[in-house]
C-alpha cells in the first residue's frame, strides 16, 4: 500500500539460518507492528513499536526480535528459524488514536 | 488478552443476494473503533468498513454496512447486492489501546460469492 513497503515479498530459508525481514514507511507514523497470518488464526502480533527503539512484545513473540533505529524501518529478525515459522508476515503503520491502520504487501517466508 | 471472534469459518452467497458476516468482541472500554478488512488472493489487506463505538449510527460504505450492537458487543458486516470480486477472507478487528493501539483480529470468514 501507498507509504508502506515490505521486503523481500518472498523468502525461503534453511532450518537454524538468521532472516531479517524489513519493513519501511515513508508516512511518518508513530506505531509499527509485525503480524504473523497462519491458517485458522488471522493475524497475530509479533511485536510491536511506539518510536524510535521503543518496542514492545506481542502474543507469538517467542523465536523473533525487533529493532527500530529510525522512525521509517522497522526490522524483524528470525535468529535461527525454525519450520513452525513458516507464515506469511505483515507489517503495519497507525498513527496515534487506534484511527487507522495501513498494511504492507506482506512477506512469505518458508522455513525448510 | 482481548478477543474477538467470527463463528463463521466458511460463507457462500450467490451473486447480487446479501450476506452477512458476524463478529463479536470484548472490551472494557467506552470509546473505540472496530474494523472489517477484506483480505483477496492477492493478500493485501483492505479497509472495508470502520465504526467508532460512540456514533449510533451505523456505519455505511457504498455495498457494505455494519450492525453495530454496542451493549451485545457484536459488530456485523452485511453486503448487499454481492459481486464477485467480493470473493476473499473477511476480518473483524479491533485495537487496544493499553498496547500500543494493536489490532486484534478475529479468526476470519472466508467469504465465497458464486455465479
Amino acid at each position: 500500500d501507498a507509504g508502506i513497503t515490505q521486503s523481500p515479498r518472498h523468502k525461503v530459508t534453511e532450518t537454524g539460518t538468521p532472516v531479517t525481514l524489513r519493513c519501511h514507511q515513508t508516512e511518518n507514523h508513530r506505531y509499527m507492528y509485525w503480524y504473523r497470518q497462519d491458517p485458522g488464526h488471522g493475524l497475530r502480533l509479533i511485536h510491536y513499536s511506539y518510536g524510535v527503539k521503543d518496542t514492545d512484545k506481542g502474543e507469538v513473540s517467542d523465536g523473533y526480535s525487533v529493532s527500530r533505529s529510525k522512525t521509517e524501518d522497522f526490522l524483524l529478525t528470525l535468529e535461527s528459524a525454525t519450520s513452525s515459522q513458516t507464515s506469511v508476515y505483515f507489517c503495519a503503520i497507525s498513527k496515534e488514536g487506534g484511527y487507522g491502520y495501513t498494511f504492507g504487501s506482506g512477506t512469505r517466508l518458508t522455513v525448510v | 488478552a482481548q478477543t474477538v471472534t467470527q463463528s463463521q469459518p466458511e460463507m457462500s452467497v450467490q451473486e447480487a443476494e446479501t450476506v452477512t458476516l458476524s463478529c463479536t468482541y470484548d472490551t472494557s472500554e467506552n470509546n473505540y473503533y472496530l474494523f472489517w478488512y477484506k483480505q483477496p488472493p492477492s493478500r493485501q489487506m483492505i479497509l472495508v468498513i470502520r465504526q467508532e463505538a460512540y456514533k449510533q449510527q451505523n456505519a455505511t460504505e457504498n455495498r457494505f454496512s455494519v450492525n453495530f450492537q454496542k451493549a451485545a458487543k457484536s459488530f456485523s458486516l452485511k453486503i448487499s447486492d454481492s459481486q464477485l470480486g467480493d470473493t476473499a477472507m473477511y476480518f473483524c478487528a479491533r485495537p487496544d489501546n493499553n498496547a500500543g493501539n494493536m489490532l486484534t483480529f478475529g479468526g476470519g470468514t472466508r467469504l465465497m460469492v458464486k455465479p
